[in-house]
């Protein structure tokens, strides 16, 4: 929604692996963020990007990693080092900061198996 | 509102009523609020959002009540409907070009009624 896409939906990892998931906006959006969303829990901010070329990290962002090379894409690598990595994994962007225009995207739940 | 371990906070409510969802927010610096509904298995909906410089903000259907002596923000949406029934959660944090961080609440499930 919102031209903020998402992939994969669903992603199935073994313990132990690196995976990546993908976070592409086409609303030329400066701004972009990751959220992690446990059940019954409130969002949680792992890293956030202001421009192209640098980002920051949020509340929780140890065994996470991200790059921001293209303003419109924004990946975020779940490393063997995050604990418990399964999750919904969100995805944002907005035109600068919260107040802007923000949109999220649907999505992406990661389950290791 | 706030949640115990996994359960969310729920209300429900008859289809054609009018709900209220409350959400407390901590930090008395902050001076945006939004409301967002989230459908299962889907990412969240921007709903209304309101500045502290307000008290009260209404959309379609939906009206945000700011009360900053006790920090606490409402959610009213009118004439319910079966497609409202979602989770509904609020989010708090500095306005505008320089903020990059708002706090979320945990969310409460309304459910209508058919």
């Amino acid at each position: 929604d919102g031209g903020i896409t998402q992939s994969p939906k669903y992603l199935f990892r073994k313990e132990g692996q690196n995976v990546t998931l993908s976070c592409e906006q086409n609303l030329n959006h400066d701004a972009m963020y990751w959220y992690r969303q446990d059940p019954g829990q409130g969002l949680r901010l792992i890293y956030y990007s202001q421009i192209v070329n640098d980002f920051q990290k949020g509340d929780i962002a140890e065994g996470y990693s991200v790059s921001r090379e293209k303003k419109e894409s924004f990946p975020l690598t779940v490393t063997s080092a995050q604990k418990n990595p399964t999750a919904f994994y969100l995805c944002a962007s907005s035109i600068r900061g919260w107040g802007t225009e923000a949109f999220f995207g649907q999505g992406t739940r990661l389950t290791v198996v | 509102g706030e949640s115990v371990g996994l359960h969310l906070p729920t209300l429900s409510v008859q289809e054609g009523d009018n709900s209220i969802i409350n959400c407390a927010y901590s930090n008395s610096a902050s001076d945006y609020f939004i409301w967002y509904k989230q459908e299962s298995g889907k990412g969240p909906q921007f709903i209304i959002d309101i500045r502290s410089n307000m008290d009260k903000r209404q959309g379609q259907r939906v009206t945000v009540l700011l009360n900053k002596t006790v920090k606490h923000l409402s959610l009213q949406i009118a004439a319910t409907q079966p497609g409202d029934s979602a989770v509904y959660f609020c989010a708090d944090g500095p306005f505008g070009a320089g903020s990059y961080q708002l706090t979320f609440g945990k969310g409460t499930k309304l459910s209508v009624i058919p």
